[in-house]
């Protein structure tokens, strides 16, 4: 069975860093593209970045280029998201999610989910 | 704004059949497949649908998916209480190059 659990979400002040970590088990970690989506408090689910397996490509929406950086440690089956510049209207529960195969592109449903970790950014 | 649009609730009651639009454009639903999601209160996402019309192992059939033009669907039939849930369609936008999320169709079980 495929576990998905994310950790690192904390209160931050706007403009701060944080880095979530995700460790999947259960699973042929390298070969699969991985992702993050982001639930804002009472609103709907947004897409934020994803990672193609097998050395492959990385994705961002728009309002994270350039203040987020999506990474993966293979050998430790772990995605990473690091965030800088955090801004307000990055707050919410944050959940990563594996994808049905290596290249996001082509393969780009969330397949397990984990529980998520919330992002708090607040002065 | 999302770019894919879903009717914000619907309410049937148990044993009923219901249908969950998503409709979109050229640019996304109409070349590039969909995927459902389920949301029940206070939990994670749950896959549903992928490719727009196939379903995970351990996902009952009452689930269905389809897609035509540039609209999706998620029919659930025999309604029962427990799908009670928020509902989300997805697809890859070639022209904003991004994964776009529907608004969610929150669906009350009377």
């Amino acid at each position: 069975e495929v576990q998905v659990l994310e950790s690192g979400g904390d209160l931050v002040h706007p403009g701060g860093s944080l880095r979530l970590s995700c460790v999947v088990s259960g699973f042929s970690f390298a070969r699969y593209a991985l992702s993050w989506v982001r639930q804002a408090p009472g609103k709907g689910l947004q897409w934020v970045a994803s990672f193609s397996g097998s050395g492959g490509d990385t994705y961002y929406t728009d309002s994270v280029k350039g203040r987020f950086t999506i990474s993966r440690d293979n050998s430790k089956s772990t995605l990473y998201l690091q965030m800088n510049s955090l801004r307000v209207d990055d707050t919410g529960v944050y959940y990563c999610a594996t994808n049905g195969g290596a290249a996001f592109y082509y393969y780009n449903s969330m397949d397990v989910w984990g529980k998520g970790t919330a992002v708090a950014v607040s002065s | 704004q999302s770019v894919v649009t879903q009717a914000p609730s619907a309410s049937a009651t148990p044993g009923q059949r219901v249908t969950i639009s998503c409709s979109g454009g050229s640019s996304n639903i109409g070349r590039n497949a969909v995927s459902w999601y389920q949301q029940l209160p206070g939990a994670a996402p749950r896959l549903l649908i992928y490719n727009n019309n196939e379903r995970p192992s351990g996902v009952p059939d009452r689930f269905s998916g389809s897609r035509s033009g540039t609209s999706a669907s998620l029919a659930i039939s025999g309604l029962q209480s427990e799908d009670e849930a928020d509902y989300y369609c997805a697809s890859w936008d070639d022209s904003l190059f991004a994964l776009v999320f529907g608004g969610g169709t929150r669906l009350t079980v009377l």
